[in-house]
């Protein structure tokens, strides 16, 4: 049973382009979290899906970001015009569908730069 | 005030050494995660709690739910020990297992 996988792990972006973010969930999980951590700070929730359908995505900029779980493949992070603010880990978590206080395993990342 | 607070910050550490690093939230919560990761690296949930005390290894947890604290401690600390450890919070008051994080604690183990 392969854990919660990320690609790519490492992504280099010039500033305006787009950035894509992937997350396959574990086999069996149908809840996804995405989780920013920026330069020397801690980790922020941006958003909750489950497949087909946006839960809570209060942590998520405004502008230009956004996140889609379809019901086949993986969850997409998506980031438009990227600036070097952007430049962080972004990491996806999952869990099963078992309700609330669930535990919740986490993928190895996505490096973003912005250059 | 941030929801979830960790101290210290920044440890050092010889080798052999025994350490305690402390997490208190202010929030209700229905699990305490701590979470290792190491420089560059992805992270690792060492412990998820909700009462009492876990142990593997070398690593023990414990909380306090009526102090709304809790504390990881390693015993006969380790340079491959150094990474960041950070606790994380479920609250019943957020959706799904969406976990708040304190902003990490950088341990650093000296041979």
């Amino acid at each position: 049973n392969a854990g919660v996988m990320q690609n790519p792990r490492h992504l280099v972006r010039r500033r305006g382009q787009e950035a894509r973010l992937r997350c396959s969930p574990m086999k069996g999980h149908s809840h996804v979290y995405w989780y920013r951590q920026l330069p020397e700070e801690g980790l922020k929730f941006m958003v909750y899906l489950q497949k087909e359908n946006i839960i809570d995505e209060s942590g998520m900029p405004k502008e230009r970001f956004s996140a889609e779980f379809p019901k086949e493949g993986p969850s997409i992070l998506r980031i438009q015009q990227v600036v070097r603010g952007d430049s962080a880990a972004y990491f996806c978590a999952s869990s099963p569908p078992a309700g609330q206080g669930t535990e919740a395993f986490f993928g190895q990342g996505t490096r973003l730069t912005v250059v | 005030k941030n929801e979830v607070e960790q101290s210290p910050q920044n440890l050092t550490a010889q080798e052999g050494e025994f350490i305690t690093i402390n997490c208190s939230y202010s929030v209700g919560i229905s699990a305490l995660h701590w979470l290792q990761q190491h420089p560059g690296g992805g992270i690792v949930s060492l412990f998820m709690l909700s009462s009492g005390k876990k142990k593997h290894g070398r690593l023990i947890a414990t909380i306090n739910i009526q102090e709304k604290h809790s504390s990881l401690h390693i015993t006969a600390s380790h340079p491959r020990d150094s990474a960041v450890y950070t606790c994380a919070v479920m609250s019943p008051e957020t959706s799904g297992s969406r976990l708040t994080f304190g902003e990490g604690t950088q341990l650093t183990v000296n041979p």
